[in-house]
């Protein structure tokens, strides 16, 4: 069975700060998908990323950037020089091909950033 | 374009009442899930519908949740008679079918409930 566990529930830095918010996943399948939601105040989830596990290559996104490591299950979410915006709920998950792309959600961490 | 739409965004409700939560996904998408965030735990998925047929309806907790999406449109979420437990957010969420593969989920803004 599918697993997502994000072991920080709660991170707090201080504006222009880097932080790195951890994910690690569990699958018996081969083929599946990694995704990060960000959960703003407002309550939507906001899709970010998604990433197929054939694809180990990490990405940037203006300050966000995507860390897949197979060999460890994990996909860790860093967001460089960190901004108040930034402060919200962040969600990773997993979706098997074969569970017909139902998403497996870690806990999520919630994010605050001081200014 | 319009995204995931969902109503009401909070619903008080007493125990033993009826609530039907409303989703309307983006035009186009055939998939459309339901999730919910009971307090305190995970998002977790209750079902999946494929235009108007369910494909999968594993995470629906009991016979008080009854899912529909008649002509494979909106999706309505019907919980009879609500129960205490049921309490937190519900999200709807949408995404295309391409071909045999799914494209990722657009989520809606969720709708909170709350049973006193």
């Amino acid at each position: 069975a599918q697993k997502v566990t994000q072991a920080q529930t709660e991170i707090s830095v201080v504006e222009k700060e880097d932080v790195t918010l951890d994910c690690v996943y569990e699958t018996r399948d081969t083929t599946y998908y990694l995704f990060w939601y960000k959960q703003p105040p407002s309550g939507e989830l906001v899709f970010l990323i998604r990433r197929n596990s054939f694809d180990e290559q990490n990405e940037i996104s203006g300050r966000y950037s995507w860390n897949f490591q197979k060999s460890t299950s994990s996909f860790n979410f860093t967001i460089t020089a960190s901004q108040v915006v930034d402060s919200a709920v962040y969600f990773c998950a997993l979706s098997e091909v074969n569970a017909g792309n139902m998403l497996t959600f870690g806990g999520g961490t919630r994010l605050m950033v001081k200014p | 374009e319009a995204g995931v739409t969902q109503f009401p965004s909070h619903s008080v409700i007493e125990k033993g009442q009826t609530v039907t939560l409303r989703c309307d996904p983006i035009s186009g998408h055939d998939n459309l899930y339901w999730y919910r965030r009971v307090m305190g735990k995970e998002i977790k998925f209750l079902l999946h519908f494929v235009k108007e047929s369910k494909q999968d309806e594993s995470g629906m907790p009991n016979n008080r949740f009854l899912a529909e999406r008649t002509g494979g449109t909106y999706s309505t979420l019907k919980v009879q008679p609500a129960e205490l437990e049921d309490s937190g957010v519900y999200f709807c969420a949408s995404s295309q079918l391409v071909g045999a593969l799914n494209t990722e989920a657009f989520f809606g803004q969720g709708t909170r409930l709350t049973v006193v």
